[in-house]
């Protein structure tokens, strides 16, 4: 079985810029989770979706950042315009029915210039 | 407001002998408790859990230990090997209903530590 599926793996942007970042959660998930790494903070979750519902974007920083879960099996998480302090590791991860077992993507890495 | 804390960055410990990783949090609705491991270009993955109904979770050489009195918990490793030189993120979860059909909990982790097993 394929597990989250998360594009582009590298994304190197300008200032200003937009970003989309993408995730494809394991089939069967009803839960997805957009998380943001940084050494600082760890992994500061952003968004979280059930059934395809945004539950809560209180981790979301600004508005410059938006989620969406058009169906089960698609997500993106939008940066626009994107800044430095953007820079991180973002993970998608799913799960099935809160089971708390999460089921990370390999991360897309992020540098904004 | 960090909910998850592992207050310390790092950790070194030599081939064989016990790793212990710490980690501390403040909500006391919190009522399940993971450990994840993460190596570098990957996505972290579930290494174990505990239920807060329960004091020790034990799954071959590692063991979580919970103590909710002090709202603590902690990874054993042991006999530590060089594989399991990784970041160790521990996350905590308050399971909710939603629309009464389906469970679901936002998954808060902490910062995270760095085991370096030296062979």
């Amino acid at each position: 079985d394929a597990g989250v599926i998360q594009s582009p793996r590298h994304e190197v942007t300008e200032m200003g810029q937009e970003v989309t970042l993408r995730c494809k959660p394991i089939s069967g998930h009803n839960s997805l989770f957009w998380y943001r790494q940084t050494m600082m903070r760890g992994l500061e979750l952003l968004i979280y979706f059930n059934n395809n519902v945004p539950i809560d974007d209180s981790g979301m920083p600004e508005d410059r950042f938006s989620a969406k879960m058009p169906n089960a099996s698609f997500s993106t998480l939008k940066i626009q315009p994107s800044e430095p302090r953007d820079s991180a590791v973002y993970f998608c991860a799913s799960s099935f029915s809160g089971s708390g077992e999460l089921f990370f993507g390999e991360g897309s890495r992020l540098t904004v210039l | 407001d960090q909910q998850v804390k592992q207050n310390s960055p790092s950790l070194s410990v030599q081939e064989g002998r016990i790793s212990i990783l710490n980690c501390d949090y403040t909500n006391s609705m919190f009522d399940y408790f993971l450990w994840y491991k993460k190596y570098p270009a990957e996505g972290p993955t579930f290494l174990i859990s505990i239920s807060s109904i329960k004091d020790k979770n034990e799954d071959g050489r590692f063991t979580v230990f919970l103590n909710k009195s002090a709202k603590h918990l902690s990874l054993h490793i042991v006999p530590s090997q060089p594989g399991d030189s990784a970041v160790y993120f521990c996350a905590a979860v308050q399971a909710r209903k939603i629309h009464g059909s389906s469970n679901t909990g936002k998954l808060i982790f902490g910062q995270g530590t760095t085991l370096q097993v030296k062979p």
